[in-house]
């Protein structure tokens, strides 16, 4: 059964402390994987990923995939206080299913 | 147990029909999403229902119409389908907390 495991859980961290969160797949027929940031409502979309070793930036906010060991890596430099929320992973196959983790609960302590 | 399931997985009709989507969570949350994912895969919030009330309905064409029969199922019925409603779309349940649980995805094409 294809999963998607995301790591840790929740995690607290002090504004200016840099993170990561990891996301583990087991998918058939992977074809790309996605992160969301959700706050109040709707997820918002941060990054896909499809190919091995190509890193993805946005501001402070970086990803690279690993599809030869299966894992994503989300990193946040320099935290802020809204960056506090839930981060999602997930994973396409080639039938566009998606396959969500469970999500890593981020909080930024000012 | 899949804790989110959506039906069909994919659906692909003509303009002008009717269809609907149903979705099921065995979690015992008490909140229920839809979510439309459009081609630049944002996320875009369409209803909520806590308790089988509805509690968000965001700027949604009225041919869209949720129905809650019970707290573990949220369906999402369509009318008169056009060609803009091709898309993923999402249920999700919630229960305490920000974390939401999505369903698998319904992908909807509009021939």
């Amino acid at each position: 059964e294809d999963k998607v495991v995301q790591s840790p859980l929740s995690l607290v961290v002090h504004e200016g402390d840099t993170v990561t969160l990891n996301c583990s797949y087991e998918v058939t027929n992977f074809r790309s994987l996605l992160w969301y940031k959700q706050e109040k409502k709707a997820p918002t979309f941060l990054f896909m990923l499809t190919s091995s070793g190509i890193e993805k930036k946005s501001g402070r906010l970086s990803s690279i995939l690993d599809k030869k060991e299966l894992f994503s890596i989300l990193n946040i430099t320099a935290t802020q206080t809204g960056d506090s929320a839930v981060y999602l992973c997930v994973c396409m196959d080639s039938n566009y299913q998606l396959i969500w983790g469970a999500g890593t609960k981020l909080i930024i302590k000012p | 147990d899949t804790a989110v399931s959506q039906t069909p997985k994919y659906l692909v009709t003509q303009m002008g029909n009717d269809k609907s989507i149903k979705c099921e969570q065995n979690l015992g949350h008490d909140t229920m999403y839809w979510y439309k994912q459009d081609s630049k895969k944002f996320l875009k919030i369409m209803f909520s229902y806590n308790n089988k009330e509805l509690i968000i309905n965001e700027t949604v064409p009225n041919r869209f119409s949720p129905k809650s029969p019970d707290k573990a199922h949220l369906n999402l019925h369509i009318n008169s389908l056009e060609l803009g409603d091709s898309a993923v779309y999402f249920c999700a349940s919630r229960a305490r907390g920000l974390t939401q649980y999505f369903g698998p995805g319904t992908r909807l094409t509009v021939l």
